[in-house]
């Protein structure tokens, strides 16, 4: 199984802070990955897949780079919506899998 | 506009089985471009991936940790896919979400999610 390890777990921020989360797989994936942001009590919501490919309707201040092992998504100027927790999942092959998440909490 | 939606009974007791429905508007369920899943999230936990099922290619996969006990299954007459999960216990309680991705792609269309709790 490919394990995702994504840091940090918790991360406090302030409004127009530049954000950066990393994920790393326990085995190369290509720039086979998802980024998704979940709000409590709502499903996750897929941000960027192929590693890097912004989904309709995101705005464009969520970016993700890598390929390979790591990955990272960036969040460029941090807004109030974007509070939430972030998670990177791996769909290169069964069973997919999940990093641990990371919880963007105000500072 | 793609759209599912779970439903099933939000409490099973131990050692009895758990079954879930999705129903999918929006898109037929045999289409040979969308697959299928299921995803559990544990109260305040993190994704755990249980299941997927692609009919168009009479594919189904199971997660390690329960597919001993997972059966996925797809009823094209409703447009429906279900999970059945036998002999659960306290650790199957969570947020139950079906899902549909891509191949090769993350879920991009889910369900609002329903909370099973396993207590007698």
């Amino acid at each position: 199984d490919i394990q995702l390890t994504q840091s940090p777990s918790f991360l406090s921020a302030s409004v127009g802070d530049r954000v950066t989360i990393t994920c790393r797989a326990s085995q190369a994936i290509s720039n086979y990955l998802g980024w998704y942001q979940q709000k409590p009590g709502q499903p996750p919501k897929v941000l960027i897949s192929a590693a890097s490919s912004l989904q309709s309707g995101v705005p464009p201040r969520f970016s993700g780079s890598g390929s390979g092992t790591e990955f990272t998504l960036t969040i460029s100027s941090l807004q109030p919506e974007d509070f939430a927790t972030y998670f990177c999942q791996q769909v290169k092959s069964f069973p997919l899998t999940y990093g641990g998440g990371t919880k963007v909490e105000i500072k | 506009q793609l759209q599912l939606q779970e439903s099933g009974p939000g409490l099973v007791k131990p050692s009895e089985t758990l079954s879930l429905t999705c129903s999918v508007s929006g898109d037929s369920i045999s289409t040979s471009r969308s697959h299928w899943g299921w995803v559990r999230q544990p109260p305040g936990k993190g994704l755990e991936w249980v299941g997927n099922i692609y009919y168009y290619g009479r594919s189904v996969y199971y997660s390690p940790s329960v597919q001993n006990r997972l059966t996925i299954s797809v009823d094209t007459s409703k447009n429906q896919f279900s999970l059945m999960l036998m002999s659960v216990t306290a650790a199957d309680s969570a947020v139950y979400y079906c899902a549909r991705h891509i191949a090769y792609t993350p879920f991009d269309s889910w369900g609002q999610g329903i909370l099973v709790t396993v207590s007698s």
